[in-house]
């Protein structure tokens, strides 16, 4: 079965610092990998999607994310963040077997972005 | 250009009551999904369904019940509401599966008293 592990549940960080949240999944199989961000009273709004080639894959908002087979990982990065980054942050994975039915979400990320 | 909506927004229930939760989408997706919300763990998927007509279980279906009759219309159900079913209760939608990506409602938030 799948799995996803947000390390971080609250990530404070001042205005134009980088930032990196962290992911790590498990899977007995290969995967498809996600990050979704929701701000404030709203629902989840797609960042990124790693399904094959690059490892370094890019997104909206200036954010980044580097797929590693042998950690089991996909961290996100952003070189410099706005207050308005202020938002939940939640990984996700699907087996490449099971990518027609569910996608597992991690715990979430809580970004803060102090002026 | 609605995308997908969520009806109600907020709903107070007293423990036993029942209530439905209703999703819509104008996108001409196959896959509707229901999540439950809560701190610290994440998004949770109740029930899913691949298409009108079909629905299956998720990882957390006790409590709840769903229907597909309709292709833009995925409804979920509660028969009698426990205070362990408060929670912020989304709906998402996707072309083909997740691949595609989700798009998701603007959430319903539930509170059993």
């Amino acid at each position: 079965a799948q799995s996803v592990t947000q390390l971080d549940s609250q990530v404070p960080v001042f205005e134009e610092a980088p930032v990196e949240l962290r992911c790590n999944y498990s899977s007995s199989v290969s995967v498809y990998l996600f990050w979704y961000v929701q701000y404030p009273n709203q629902g989840l709004q797609l960042l990124l999607k790693y399904l094959s080639g690059s490892t370094l894959v890019k997104g909206i908002n200036g954010f980044e994310a580097e797929f590693n087979k042998s950690q089991t990982s996909f961290h996100l990065r952003k070189p410099s963040v706005h207050i308005s980054d202020t938002a939940e942050y939640f990984c996700a994975v699907t087996e490449i077997n099971n990518a027609g039915n569910m996608l597992t979400f991690g715990g979430g990320t809580r970004l803060m972005v102090k002026p | 250009n609605a995308g997908v909506t969520q009806t109600p927004k907020f709903r107070v229930l007293k423990t036993g009551q029942s209530m439905t939760l209703l999703c819509a989408q104008d996108m001409n997706h196959e896959y509707m999904y229901w999540y439950r919300q809560d701190p610290g763990m994440g998004l949770r998927l109740i029930h899913y369904s691949v298409g009108e007509g079909t629905t299956a279980k998720g990882e957390v279906p006790d409590g709840y019940n769903v229907s597909r009759l309709k292709k833009q219309n995925f409804l979920l159900g509660l028969e009698s509401a426990a205070p362990s079913q408060t929670s912020v209760y989304f709906c998402a939608s996707s072309k083909d599966g997740p691949v595609y990506g989700y798009t998701f409602g603007s959430g319903t938030r539930l509170t059993v008293v």
